[in-house]
């Protein structure tokens, strides 16, 4: 039973223009949530995160929304550049757990030039 | 500073045989972990370690084994091999304390034939 899901495989946008990469839970006891990005043949890396006492965090280009009722969340990138173009895995964790993450299947964005 | 190293990047291995995953952070990381990645299924966690001398399982532990004799050190071993062995190993670290985000290696990419 997948508790995190990411529905899109992959997504195409054109430079500029902005990207919504989404991710949806199952497990209500998830109180904290991470996006992160990876290139082929590199680990993953930290992009940004939301408490679940919070509905929306920013960071520069990146924002990340959360919809606790709807158990949704979405990764907005604003303006998109091309070198943002990688696998996006949404992944959530609770208090107590020892920070162990779930992650999603992840989403592949490819930004046009 | 060199965050996060695996050795080795890549292995092949046949069925039956055993090897050691070496995983390295200098952050002074009290937590550590073990993922594998599959083709659509993102990143599962096999082992985690929350200090020096304790490990625990994760979602998918069968067929491995781990150690933390050393703070700054995780290893993941795999006794006998099998093809359904055969993914991507990503280890990570993370302070445990104040920050939920985890640090990943590079990964390294066994092959089981």
């Amino acid at each position: 039973d997948q508790q995190v899901k990411q529905n899109s495989p992959s997504l195409s946008v054109q430079e500029g223009r902005i990207s919504i990469l989404n991710c949806d839970y199952t497990n209500s006891m998830f109180d904290y949530f991470l996006w992160y990005k990876k290139y082929p043949a590199e680990g993953p890396t930290f992009l940004i995160s939301i408490s679940s006492i919070k509905d929306k965090n920013e960071d520069g280009r990146f924002t990340v929304f959360l919809n606790k009722s709807a158990k949704h969340l979405s990764l907005h990138i604003v303006p998109s550049q091309p070198g943002d173009s990688a696998v996006y895995f949404c992944a959530a964790t609770r208090s107590g757990s020892a920070r162990q993450l779930t992650f999603g299947s992840g989403t592949q964005l490819t930004v046009l030039p | 500073n060199a965050g996060v190293t695996q050795t080795p990047k890549f292995r092949v291995l046949k069925t039956g045989q055993s090897m050691t995953l070496l995983c390295a952070q200098d952050m002074n990381h009290e937590y550590m972990y073990w993922y594998r990645q599959d083709p659509g299924m993102g990143l599962r966690l096999i082992h985690y370690s929350v200090g020096e001398g304790t490990t625990a399982k994760g979602e998918v532990p069968d067929g491995y084994n781990v150690s933390r004799l050393k703070k700054q050190n995780f290893l993941l071993g795999l006794e006998s091999a099998a093809p359904s062995q055969t993914s991507v190993y990503f280890c990570a670290s993370s302070d445990g304390h104040v920050s939920y985000e985890q640090y990943f290696g590079p990964g390294t990419r066994l092959t089981v034939t």
